[in-house]
């Protein structure tokens, strides 16, 4: 089973529209997660961790359930400069710190 | 904030050669390292775990004696791909935790083509 679960998309929508991604996660024992950004042919971005029941910065809202498993990230005022690939990724709950990609949610806005 | 430089940011070499990929975390210490592959519109794959200082450790399915990763400093990890295909032509892109693991930097990626 894939640790996290993600709708590829892609989500098209206009400039200025709210947009709202879910990661689905398999490991209870999770505890923190990060969204990266991906534009394409670049390295990840990394956008907001979360480490607790959620996190806000700017335009961007994370929101962390952990009974149900999945965390959400949602963009206000969408800009065309968002239109990326966004990664959700568990923070390692072993040693290890492997970060383990999913494929992703592919966002376009348009003008 | 934490830089990774990686280095060249693309190569095209023919078939049957070696190239060598170099990750450098500019101003802070790593010792530990990560290569990823990425291929068109698929996901980043972990390919192995770079150790300074000892053996890189390989996921499964890696072939460690076509991709040689040596970590020999703090601040530099090499993957070499040996006898390059062209099905090995990707996206590699190395990463690196910082201190205390709170974050991972990348670098900027190296798009390999093998003609």
């Amino acid at each position: 089973r894939k640790e996290v679960e993600q709708d590829p998309g892609p989500f098209n929508v206009p400039e200025g529209a709210t947009v709202a991604f879910n990661c689905t996660y398999s490991n209870s024992a999770s505890q923190s997660f990060f969204w990266y950004r991906q534009d394409c042919r670049k390295e990840p971005k990394l956008l907001m961790s979360v480490y607790s029941s959620g996190n806000e910065d700017g335009r961007f809202t994370a929101q962390l359930n952990r009974a149900s498993q999945y965390i959400s990230l949602l963009i206000r005022d969408s800009k065309l400069s968002d239109s990326a690939t966004y990664l959700c990724v568990p923070y390692p709950v072993d040693s290890s710190y492997k970060l383990i990609f999913g494929s992703g949610t592919r966002l376009l806005v348009r003008p | 904030g934490a830089v990774v430089s990686q280095h060249p940011s693309w190569v095209i070499c023919k078939s049957g050669t070696s190239v060598k990929i170099e990750c450098r975390s500019l101003d802070f210490q790593a010792t530990t390292m990560f290569w990823y592959r990425q291929f068109p519109k698929q996901s980043l794959m972990l390919m192995a775990t770079s150790n300074e200082g000892s053996k890189a450790t390989y996921e499964q399915g890696v072939e460690k004696d076509k991709f040689l990763i040596n970590h020999a400093s703090l601040t530099l990890s090499t993957l070499t791909v040996t006898s390059a295909h062209p099905e090995d032509s990707s996206f590699y892109i190395c990463s690196a935790p910082t201190a205390g693991h709170t974050e991972a930097f990348f670098g900027q990626g190296t798009r390999l083509t093998v003609v």
